[in-house]
């Protein structure tokens, strides 16, 4: 397993506004998940991404993957006031079995009505 | 379906004590697993189980135990609570099936509050 270090750590934007936060890792891995945590409450899955995709979108997210560079991102289109959260990312070096996911200390998004 | 529920929320220990934090969930996952997320520091494995009756160490499984006896069920139990393990511990489970996008996302409990005087 290996650990993800999101960036920024902190971000403030606007209602409406687009929110990019990032993620590197350092080993090759077989898939990346991203996480939202609601203030007090447990993690909540947003996405994964394969190691053999580069873009995926789900709804208002868009998530990007670059095996080449060790990063990953995740946009926020549209953002709401519902969207303040801190969001994590995951990487997996698994193919199957049980994911031994190791979280990195994330990116504390504050959006602002 | 309830999901994965934890109790309590909230706990206090004195150093020394003993306690089991309780987790289960209805989905029929068979993996479930064991997180303690402090400041600063990101969430990090203490225990995890692929079935009942199997169970195997995390990152951070000093000072604690598990044990599986039913898919429903996974308690982790602190054996002589220390301040050390004041955090907010989080429970999660997952489905196994293969090649399915499914067999990779976690679903998380609430968490319990823990602090350990």
């Amino acid at each position: 397993s290996q650990q993800g270090e999101e960036d920024p750590q902190a971000l403030s934007i606007q209602e409406g506004e687009n929110a990019t936060m990032n993620c590197s890792y350092k080993t090759s891995i077989n898939n990346l998940q991203w996480y939202r945590q609601n203030s007090g409450r447990g993690l909540v899955h947003l996405i994964l991404i394969r190691s053999n995709e580069r873009e995926k979108h789900s709804g208002r997210l868009r998530v990007t993957l670059d095996t080449s560079k060790k990063s990953s991102s995740l946009l926020i289109t549209a953002s709401r006031a519902a969207d303040t959260a801190s969001y994590f990312c995951a990487p997996s070096t698994m193919n199957t079995g049980f994911q031994k996911l190791v979280f990195g200390t994330g990116t504390r998004l504050l959006v602002s009505p | 379906n309830a999901g994965v529920t934890q109790t309590p929320k909230f706990q206090v220990l004195k150093t020394g004590q003993s306690m089991t934090l309780q987790c289960a969930q209805d989905m029929n996952h068979e993996y479930m697993s064991w997180y303690r997320q402090d400041p600063g520091m990101g969430l990090r494995l203490i225990h995890y189980s692929v079935g009942a009756g199997i169970t195997d160490q995390g990152e951070v499984p000093n000072g604690y135990n598990v044990s599986r006896s039913t898919t429903e069920d996974f308690p982790l139990r602190l054996l002589s609570a220390a301040p050390s393990q004041t955090s907010v511990y989080f429970c999660a489970s997952s489905y196994s099936g293969l090649g399915t996008e499914r067999a990779y996302e976690q679903y998380f409990g609430p968490g319990t509050r823990l602090t350990v005087t």
